[in-house]
């Protein structure tokens, strides 16, 4: 099966600029995860979607991030205006919903590397 | 809130040696899962192997094997026979299956693992 696919995989930008990332999931996985990842630490929890809807995004900076994932399917993460500690990785995940536990666990992208100059 | 945390920035090994990388988290939960999660130099996770938290039988997947200890919130990784392959960042990472609250991963800060031939 296809995996998550993720775009831009790099993306460098100045400060004040605008950016904005796409995430395409695996075919069925109704829950999708945005993470951030500063270099040399743990993925951070952004967002979390179930189907359309938000499930939890406490940990999103609203003021200047925010996403969508219209449909159910495709998800886009956008950054406006980007500041220097936006510099990251932001990963893509998804995964099944089943009552009985995460079984088939959690499948990310390759994220996308981004650098704001 | 849960917390993960491996205490090892970097550990190193020599080929064809066993090394054991540790991770603890804090939770007042008691279903939940735990995983180990490999990252190469290509960003994307991949799952290495994962724990549910009601079982007493410790997961094996080949070479991989982890020691899991509840009442000391434990989860270590073992490492048998090890492969240049193997180098790159080790995260651990920790789920609660609690249906009121999201399904999201849990990460600790991740364990830099090199490998000497």
């Amino acid at each position: 099966e296809a995996g998550v696919a993720q775009s831009p995989r790099y993306k460098i930008i100045e400060k004040r600029q605008s950016v904005a990332f796409w995430c395409n999931p695996i075919s069925g996985h109704a829950t999708l995860y945005w993470y951030q990842q500063i270099l040399g630490q743990g993925p951070k929890l952004l967002i979390q979607f179930q189907n359309n809807g938000v499930v939890d995004d406490s940990q999103l900076p609203k003021d200047r991030f925010s996403a969508e994932r219209l449909k159910g399917v495709d998800s886009t993460l956008k950054i406006q205006p980007a500041k220097l500690e936006d510099s990251a990785v932001y990963l893509c995940a998804s995964s099944l919903v089943l009552r009985q536990g995460p079984m088939d666990g959690y499948t990310f992208g390759s994220g996308t590397r981004l650098t704001v100059v | 809130a849960q917390t993960v945390t491996q205490s090892q920035p970097e550990m190193s090994v020599q080929e064809a040696e066993t090394v054991t990388l540790s991770c603890t988290y804090d939770t007042s939960e008691s279903d939940y899962y735990l995983f180990w999660y490999k990252q190469p130099p290509s960003r994307q996770m991949i799952l290495v192997i994962r724990q549910e938290a009601y079982k007493q039988q410790n997961a094996t997947e080949n070479r991989f094997s982890v020691n899991f200890q509840k009442a000391a919130k434990s989860f270590s990784l073992k490492i048998s026979d090890s492969q240049l392959g193997d180098a790159a960042m080790y995260f651990c990472a920790y789920v609660s299956w609690n249906n009121n609250a999201g399904n999201m991963l849990t990460f600790g800060g991740g364990t830099r693992l090199m490998v000497k031939p």
